[in-house]
């Protein structure tokens, strides 16, 4: 099956640098979702991308959807402390029926 | 709008119990899904939903059961508990599978002694 690897998968960064995760895969995507999950809620959507080579800004969050269509990108730039939390991808293949895959997430920590 | 609600937020089960996890949502979303999550296991789809009166595998669907007799509501049933159902339970809504945009709930926490 489709699968998404996100590394490493813990981040430390100091309040004020910013921050690039990336997500891989050797499939396909005709789109691209990035989620935040602050500790005992649900996950919650933050960039959605439908284009290779898109790039969208939300804020300071910026992502893109590769030229490949095999990887994204998010990026944080100025960290703040509540950027917290943990951050996934998810990418939804080729087809009718396809279903929405999931990366393991990356845990960022801020540091004040 | 409450957008995706999950009742109960917590949950402490005995092996073998029964229990239902209710999902709701208000923004008369087509498809609706019921994920677990475990630690370094990220989420994972146990069933979805299509529509009312629908209802498919995911995942990991094995000891569990879904219902969505009406749209806005997707109920998730565990008949026998176990231990390996120890987990977060989230449920989402999406408008169109297109574009799979998936909105959660705050999750429901069961513990199986």
């Amino acid at each position: 099956g489709q699968q998404l690897n996100q590394s490493p998968q813990s981040m430390f960064i100091q309040e004020g640098e910013d921050v690039s995760m990336n997500c891989t895969s050797s499939s396909i995507f005709n789109t691209w979702l990035w989620y935040k999950q602050d500790p005992g809620e649900g996950p919650v959507l933050l960039i959605a991308l439908y284009k290779a080579g898109e790039l969208t800004s939300n804020g300071r969050l910026t992502a893109q959807f590769g030229i490949t269509r095999k990887d994204s990108f998010l990026n944080i730039s100025a960290s703040i402390p509540s950027d917290v939390g943990i951050y996934f991808c998810a990418g939804l293949g080729p087809g009718a029926n396809s279903k929405l895959t999931f990366g393991k997430g990356i845990t960022l920590s801020v540091r004040p | 709008n409450a957008g995706v609600t999950q009742t109960p937020k917590f949950r402490v089960l005995k092996t073998g119990q029964s229990m239902t996890l209710l999902c709701a949502q208000d923004m008369n979303h087509e498809y609706m899904y019921w994920y677990r999550q475990d630690p370094g296991m990220g989420l994972r789809l146990i069933h979805y939903s299509v529509g009312e009166g629908t209802t498919a595998k995911g995942e990991v669907p094995d000891g569990y059961n879904v219902s969505r007799l009406k749209k806005q509501n997707f109920l998730l049933g565990l008949e026998s508990a176990a231990p390996s159902q120890t987990s977060v339970y989230f449920c989402a809504s999406s408008r169109l599978a297109v574009y799979n945009e998936q909105f959660f709930g705050p999750g429901t926490r069961l513990t199986v002694l």
